[in-house]
């Protein structure tokens, strides 16, 4: 079992949709990213989170401590938001352990 | 501002021969520098990591070995490539103390 799990692993959407990504992960962490990957391979960050929720134009990300779950929500989807979405998250214990998920690849049709 | 350059973009290399991938940061001093990996259908990987010059910490045991000779160069090599080697490479730098990581074009290599 894979340390940090995301679903859905492929997303359809037409433009507009709100969408949701899901990512669980089964280790103490330190923080939670989510990355945003294009189709030329080419990775950007998006959120870092300890706690909360953070929100950057249409994106918003939340976690919950507790129950070891974030979740990205991109409002009012645009062709453009395609792309592979990634969740890691870096290991709470001492070191610098990252635990990737597989990604969540997006496609909205316009 | 800051940058971060990888290079080659593509690299094709027969199985057995060596490695030489390059990545530098501009604008920057004393980053914390990573080289990641991902597989052609699976998920990121980091290999190594650094937080000064010649100090390399190594993630997974593999037939890779990584150096940074300079501040703001890390270099990822291998003496025999192995066709396992494939994938997309990338570097990537955080200013230390900080989580948010940069990260560059990243390097496609095919071992054949």
């Amino acid at each position: 079992k894979n340390e940090v799990e995301q679903s859905p692993q492929n997303l359809t959407a037409q433009e507009g949709e709100f969408i949701t990504i899901n990512c669980s992960y089964s280790v103490g962490i330190s923080a939670l990213h989510w990355l945003q990957q294009h189709p030329g391979g080419g990775i950007v960050s998006l959120f870092m989170l300890s706690s909360g929720k953070k929100k950057h134009g249409r994106l918003i990300a939340t976690i919950n401590i507790q129950e070891k779950h974030s979740s990205l929500h991109i409002t009012a989807s645009h062709p453009r938001d395609s792309a592979v979405y990634i969740c890691a998250v870096r290991s709470g214990n001492t070191g610098n352990q990252f635990y990737f998920g597989t990604g969540t690849s997006l496609t909205v049709i316009p | 501002s800051q940058t971060i350059h990888q290079w080659p973009a593509t690299l094709v290399q027969p199985v057995g021969s060596p490695l030489s991938l390059e990545c530098t940061v501009e604008g920057t001093s004393n980053p914390n520098l990573y080289w990641y990996r991902q597989a052609a259908g699976r998920g990121l990987q980091l290999l190594f990591y650094s937080v000064g010059i010649g100090q390399i910490s190594s993630e997974v045991p593999q037939n890779l070995s990584a150096s940074r000779p300079q501040d703001r160069q890390f270099i990822l090599s291998s003496k025999k490539l192995l066709l396992s080697d494939s994938g997309f490479y990338l570097c990537a730098w955080n200013r230390v103390f900080t989580e948010t990581q940069y990260f560059g074009p990243g390097t496609r290599l095919l071992v054949l």
